[in-house]
């Protein structure tokens, strides 16, 4: 089956600065790759997916990429701010199969001002 | 429109007893999701909905955990003689068509506190 590895797990950037979460997935056939922002005490919110059909899918101040070949794609975040500050989950998925919806495990990023 | 609600918000209970956790999805959302969330840690797939029926279960920790879905719309996970070690939030999440889109919107989910 699919899994999923997230890296890295924390991450602390100054405001402004820039921030990027790299993902990585086994199953080649997977071709939906979302990212979730999960503020605390709140469910995951969905902020940016892409699927396997692109290799760069950008929305204001983030950005996704997607590596098909190595299996890896990373979400970037510039200009951050505090309100950035949250733990960012990738998932990977086969599209008309949604029980295999897999999960990293999370990067808790902190936007220090 | 109304996002996918989940009650209670809270629940403590003892260990040994039975809870309900209940999720109302998105209106039209053909499938929905339930996962576990340990403090701190990522989300742990459970069960998955497609209409009334789960064709994976496979996540589902032991035979204390249950789950059922009525009418294509409010789903509930149910755990029976609850113990320590069940202590999470437990997330729904809903999605339109799985076939045309794996988009999955979640609710926020129900803090489980097993004393």
């Amino acid at each position: 089956g699919e899994n999923v590895e997230q890296h890295p797990s924390t991450l602390s950037v100054q405001e402004g600065d820039s921030a990027v979460i790299k993902c990585t997935y086994s199953d080649s056939a997977s071709n939906y790759f979302p990212w979730y922002k999960q503020e605390l005490g709140k469910g995951p919110q969905l902020i940016i997916d892409i699927r396997s059909n692109v290799g760069e899918k950008k929305d204001q101040r983030i950005a996704v990429t997607l590596n098909k070949t190595a299996k890896h794609f990373s979400l970037h975040i510039t200009e951050t701010q505090p309100e950035d500050s949250a733990v960012y989950f990738c998932a990977a998925s086969l599209m008309g199969y949604g029980q295999n919806f897999v999960f990293g495990p999370g990067t808790r990023l902190s936007v220090l001002p | 429109g109304a996002g996918v609600s989940q009650s209670p918000s809270n629940k403590v209970t003892e260990k040994g007893k039975d809870v309900e956790l209940r999720c109302d999805p998105i209106s039209g959302h053909t499938a929905l999701y339930w996962y576990r969330q340990s403090l701190g840690q990522g989300l742990e797939f459970l069960i998955y909905f497609q209409g009334n029926s789960a064709p994976d279960k496979s996540g589902l920790p032991s035979d204390r955990f249950s789950a059922e879905r009525t009418g294509g719309s409010v789903s509930t996970l149910t755990i029976q003689r609850t113990q320590q070690e069940d202590s999470a939030v437990y997330l729904c999440a809903s999605s339109a068509d799985p076939g045309a889109t794996d988009t999955q919107y979640f609710g926020p989910g129900t803090r489980l506190t097993v004393l």
